[in-house]
């Protein structure tokens, strides 16, 4: 079993839509939660991240931690064909020398107009 | 544009071969990180330097070897190429080594070198 899984999709949904990408891990020491996004030939950039539980927002983008469940999830709302992207959840311990994240394979997500 | 810069973004080789692929990380981080990417093994971190000193090592195979220089450039050297060696090596960048706290330690991407082994 992977530390981090996560779906590969693809996920299609049309233009406006909620959009909702999750992952699951079984590290129950992950204390900082992120969501990368990578545009095809690209390099992933970070989109968010939140520490422990919770929930967080940006815009569009809303995060959620559930460290009982070891769930995470992020929603996208009103989705733009520009969001059209892979979508990589990623997580890391707290400090003890190193933030190195472990990353999910990715969520293909395609928003069609 | 992150900042990161790699080179080279293509590189077509046989097996058997060696390669070398090189990583400018942003101005003033002092960290770089390589990972490798492929269809079946998802995002998989190899090795991280600070400094100039290796500070973390992951999934890197011994016929893979890095180094990070005085003016902080690195480069990641795969040997005795296989054609499962095929992949998207990222390099990434952090102002700090793991020290200095969660957002000191955000880690920024290139756009990647594409290696195909023939």
């Amino acid at each position: 079993q992977k530390e981090v899984e996560q779906d590969p999709g693809p996920l299609s949904v049309p233009e406006g839509a909620i959009v909702s990408l999750n992952c699951t891990y079984s590290n129950s020491a992950f204390q900082y939660f992120m969501w990368y996004r990578q545009y095809s030939r690209k390099g992933p950039e970070l989109l968010m991240y939140t520490y422990s539980s919770g929930n967080k927002e940006d815009g569009r983008f809303t995060a959620q931690v559930d460290k009982s469940s070891k769930y995470i999830s992020l929603f996208i709302r009103d989705s733009q064909p520009s969001d059209s992207a892979t979508y990589l959840c990623a997580m890391s311990p707290p400090s003890g020398g190193s933030y190195i994240p472990t990353f999910g394979r990715g969520t293909s997500l395609i928003v069609h107009p | 544009d992150s900042g990161v810069t790699q080179t080279p973004k293509h590189l077509i080789t046989a097996t058997g071969q060696r390669v070398t692929l090189r990583c400018s990380p942003r101005s003033g981080d002092l960290s770089v990180y390589w990972y490798q990417q492929s269809l079946d093994q998802g995002l998989q971190f190899l090795i991280q330097y600070y400094n100039g000193e290796e500070r973390a090592k992951g999934n890197i195979l011994e016929r893979f070897s890095a180094q990070q220089f005085p003016d902080l450039h690195s480069e990641l050297n795969l040997s005795s190429l296989e054609l499962g060696d095929s992949a998207l090596y990222f390099c990434a960048s952090s102002v700090g080594g793991g020290r200095q706290g969660f957002s000191g330690n955000t880690i920024y991407f290139g756009e990647g070198s594409w290696l195909t082994v023939v």
